[in-house]
């Protein structure tokens, strides 16, 4: 079966302190791995992806994430939260041989406290 | 900002409506997937079309249903809406190639009441 799970719907930081948001995959093949973020009542957009070239991924807004195969993880961290930061995001899954068709978990709700 | 726009961005229908939801993909891109997401959940996979023919459904009835155009806009129909219908519509566009990204658009927020 197809799936993506997110641990922790909502998680707190303080401002500076580390972002670490959780992402578990399950794939019978290798997967296409994506973090979108979505602020209020906007579409998503892509912060990083993983396309099987290095593991360790970097994205946009100092954004980064790391593929374990042996965890089946793809957790998204980010070294020093900004207040700017909070928001929706989600982690994603790619299946076959299009990127357009994608697999989403349940979201974790990023709060950033000054 | 990308260059997928969607139409309109608010909706109120009634139950048992139809509705039809626009979407402009971006340029260069022959691909358009729907995605439907419920308040606080994340986004769930109606349909893709590729090249005017559709490529794949998620776990939707048939009350859904799309079309893609020659420039490589789509729609989005729902007939007989219901109550669980009320969600963000995203689309997103791609070129359906390997190691690029789907873009998305702003979402239409439809409320069935």
């Amino acid at each position: 079966a197809q799936s993506v799970t997110q641990l922790g719907s909502h998680v707190s930081v303080s401002e500076g302190a580390l972002v670490l948001l959780r992402c578990n995959y399950s794939s019978s093949v290798p997967p296409y791995l994506f973090w979108y973020v979505q602020y209020p009542n906007q579409g998503l957009q892509l912060l990083l992806k993983y396309t099987s070239a290095a593991t360790l991924v970097k994205g946009i807004n100092g954004f980064e994430a790391e593929f374990k195969k042996s965890e089946t993880s793809f957790h998204l961290t980010k070294p020093s939260a900004h207040m700017s930061d909070a928001a929706e995001y989600f982690c994603a899954k790619a299946e076959g041989s299009t990127l357009g068709r994608l697999y989403f978990g349940r979201g974790t709700q990023l709060t950033v406290w000054p | 900002e990308t260059g997928v726009t969607q139409s309109p961005t608010h909706l109120i229908k009634t139950r048992g409506q139809q509705v039809t939801l626009r979407c402009s993909s971006q340029s260069g891109h022959n691909t358009v997937s729907w995605y439907q997401q419920a308040l606080g959940q994340g986004p769930q996979f109606i349909f893709q079309y590729y090249r005017e023919e559709e490529n794949g459904r998620g776990n939707f009835p048939p009350r859904f249903s799309g079309l893609q155009f020659p420039n490589y806009s789509s729609e989005l129909n729902v007939n007989a809406l219901e109550l669980d219908d009320s969600a963000l519509y995203l689309c997103a566009s791609s070129t359906g190639q390997m190691n690029t990204e789907a873009f998305f658009g702003q979402g239409t927020r439809l409320t069935v009441v």
